[in-house]
């Protein structure tokens, strides 16, 4: 079974913090997403990365970055919060190469910015 | 701009009748298509997916059904259960450029199955 854990399921924090979520998947795969879903929004794509020291700008990255240092993590960064990232932050992985791609998520964490 | 659209923002169905959802995509570059489910406080799960060389995929209770001169693709449940109330996305695979394995999601439909 393909596990995505994500660090936190609740987080607040306080405007312009530095504020850091984790994500760790345990199948090898090489490639890993970082999404917000907000009401009315879908899923919005943040970075996303193929391979260690890689990344990748999505469709909303401003406001964020990440870190891949090891293939098996994958760090989103909220370099000084603000309240309209309240938001649920999806991790995801995938392998890389599959003729599927079929996308693993974690189960989220949900983030309030006061 | 959107590409992939899930223009029904909620759906209610009777438990026992059939759900269906539907999606219109407007890339036809897409070659891959996938549904998940996703129950509130959790991550989206997968469901069923289907490729663009097909125009149906069954598993259980579960059909995709691709047309792809109307760039649509659809999801029945039969029959429905409460337990299928969620959002369901619809997500498209777009293989091109350098974007491989990226997928890109609609906005989302509300299930809601009553007993």
């Amino acid at each position: 079974d393909v596990k995505v854990t994500q660090s936190s399921r609740y987080l607040v924090k306080r405007t312009g913090e530095k504020v850091f979520l984790e994500c760790v998947q345990d199948m090898d795969h090489e490639n890993m997403f970082w999404y917000r879903q907000d009401p009315g929004l879908g899923l919005r794509l943040i970075y996303f990365s193929y391979d260690v020291k890689m990344k990748e700008k999505g469709d909303i990255p401003e406001g964020y970055s990440v870190s891949r240092e090891k293939k098996e993590r994958f760090s989103l960064i909220l370099e000084s919060a603000s309240t309209n990232q309240t938001s649920m932050y999806l991790c995801a992985s995938s392998l890389w190469g599959s003729t599927r791609d079929i996308q693993y998520f974690g189960a989220g964490t949900r983030l309030s910015v006061l | 701009d959107q590409q992939v659209k899930q223009n029904s923002p909620s759906l209610s169905v009777q438990e026992g009748r059939i759900s269906i959802l539907n999606c219109d995509y407007t890339n036809s570059m897409f070659d891959y298509f996938l549904w998940y489910k996703k129950y509130p406080a959790e991550g989206p799960t997968f469901l069923i997916s289907i490729s663009s060389i097909k125009d149906k995929n069954e598993d259980g209770r579960f059909t995709v059904f691709l047309n792809k001169s109307a760039k649509h693709l659809s999801l029945h449940i039969v029959p429905s259960q409460p337990g299928d109330s969620a959002v369901y996305f619809c997500a498209a695979r777009g293989n091109y450029g350098g974007s491989q394995g990226n997928l890109i999601f609609g906005k989302g439909t509300k299930l809601s199955v009553k007993p």
